[in-house]
């Protein structure tokens, strides 16, 4: 059973800092997504990774991907408030059916 | 072009009683995910559909709970003598053709459904 575990599940930081948010899944997958969940909302897909070594990345978010160690990381570089959110990594499960399994979320909150 | 839609957004039953979840799938999308979120936690896939196949619920359980997608209309969710267990949002999510490596699933706002 293909299990997906970030970690930290919950993240507070100030703003202007750095951090990472760490993704591990326990079997091989071809594909590799990151979403953004705001409290009662739906998910908005940031990121799809599709091979080893493959970074991606928009404004002051970052992602990127190593298949043989089976881990993703989402960087955030300088946060600011607006990036306050739940943020989901997910992968595909069944080649091409795009099963997707969830991690748990990590919960960001960026303070003033 | 809409995204994918889901109604209704907030669904309040009784035990016992029957709960049904539509989605509508973007624009030229034939296929639909199911998932289910428990507060707290991340999504469970539940079913895969296309348009009059369910193609893998492996995620769904063995009772009370059914999927479907006519070939015309909505896909639906359909949960049978809900229990307060039940209670979660249960996203929608649609995509063109899995098989495509950039391929993308785009999720609906969900149902939060209530079982009082």
């Amino acid at each position: 059973e293909l299990k997906v575990e970030q970690n930290p599940l919950f993240l507070s930081m100030q703003e202007g800092k750095n951090y990472t948010i760490y993704c591990n899944y326990s079997t091989t997958s071809d594909r590799l997504y990151w979403y953004r969940q705001d409290p009662g909302k739906s998910l908005e897909s940031l990121f799809v990774l599709l091979s080893n070594g493959a970074v991606k990345q928009e404004g002051r978010l970052m992602a990127s991907l190593d298949t043989k160690a089976r881990l993703s990381t989402l960087h955030i570089t300088a946060a600011v408030h607006d990036l306050s959110a739940t943020y989901f990594c997910a992968v595909d499960y069944a080649q091409g059916a795009q099963k997707l399994v969830f991690g748990q979320g990590t919960r960001l909150t960026i303070n003033p | 072009n809409a995204g994918v839609m889901q109604n209704p957004r907030h669904l309040v039953r009784r035990r016992g009683q029957e709960a049904r979840l539509r989605c509508s799938p973007m624009k030229g999308h034939s296929h639909v995910y199911w998932y289910r979120q428990l507060p707290e936690e991340g999504l469970k896939f539940m079913v895969y559909l296309q348009k009059e196949n369910i193609i893998d619920e492996s995620g769904m359980p063995k009772e009370r709970f059914s999927a479907e997608f006519p070939k015309e209309g909505p896909s639906i969710l359909r949960i049978q003598q809900v229990v307060r267990g039940d209670s979660a949002a249960y996203f929608c999510a649609s995509g063109e053709r899995p098989g495509l490596i950039q391929e993308t699933q785009y999720f609906g706002p969900g149902t939060r459904l209530l079982v009082l």
